[in-house]
């Protein structure tokens, strides 16, 4: 089935570094975008394509992919990057997008 | 500035249907490339992709929803129109629009999103 799996929580020592992934069959053919959410706000794009980040999204921040697993590296966890993170990609159609069960990263 | 702000009621009664308008400005859907995405949160939950449509008026659908979603554009009133149809209480949460553009690599990437709006099912 299409389904985006994502750990439900981890944690970082601040300065540390970090990584969330994210499984699924559909990302051995298709990118992932990572989309970070505080409380009460709404999500923001952080990571795209290959390695890309929109503007503002410090370099801390960083996307890879490998087979059926894509990953969100934080190197340095900052205390303000304590939040739900999504990954976000096609299914196996590639005519539907879905997002990841979120991963929720606590810095310690 | 690219703002997008949503709209809609806040309650619902079951087996109603709820429209919500997705109003922007900074940005047109004559663009090529460009996708206006909804996207919904029930409380404590997940993110759920739900609809987007682009510029060329091709449109696209969650599986699981896609017999009870509509959407549609207007584009001299830059807006974007979601219905849907027979709510519940599962359709309880946060709706948000999102300006949507197609990276080289051909993801469509949510690069801004509005606050959203609350819109509750209860008899």
């Amino acid at each position: 089935s299409s389904e985006l799996t994502q750990d439900p929580a981890v944690s970082v020592a601040l300065g540390q570094t970090v990584t969330i992934t994210c499984q699924g069959d559909s990302l051995r053919n298709y990118y992932t975008s990572w989309y970070q959410q505080h409380p009460g706000q709404a999500p923001v794009l952080v990571t795209y394509g290959k390695n890309d980040r929109p503007s503002g999204i410090p370099d801390r921040f960083s996307g890879s992919s490998s087979g059926n697993t894509a990953s969100l590296t934080i190197t340095g966890a900052q205390a303000e990057d304590g939040a739900v993170y999504y990954c976000y990609s096609r299914d196996n159609s590639g005519n539907h997008w879905m997002f990841g069960g979120g991963t929720t990263l606590t810095v310690l | 500035q690219v703002t997008l702000r949503e709209s809609g009621p806040a309650l619902g009664k079951p087996t109603q249907a709820l429209t919500l308008t997705c109003t922007f400005s900074g940005f047109s859907l004559d663009t090529s490339g460009m996708s206006v995405s909804w996207i919904r949160q029930p409380p404590g939950k997940a993110l759920e992709w739900l609809a987007r449509i682009d510029w060329d008026d091709d449109k696209y659908y969650n599986t699981a929803l896609k017999t009870r979603l509509t959407i549609s554009k207007d584009t001299s009133k830059n807006q974007v129109v979601l219905t849907l149809t027979d709510v519940h209480p599962v359709d309880t949460g946060n709706y948000y629009c999102a300006r949507t553009q197609r990276s080289l690599y051909g993801e469509y990437l949510m690069d801004v999103w509005g606050k959203g709006t609350t819109f509750t099912v209860s008899s």
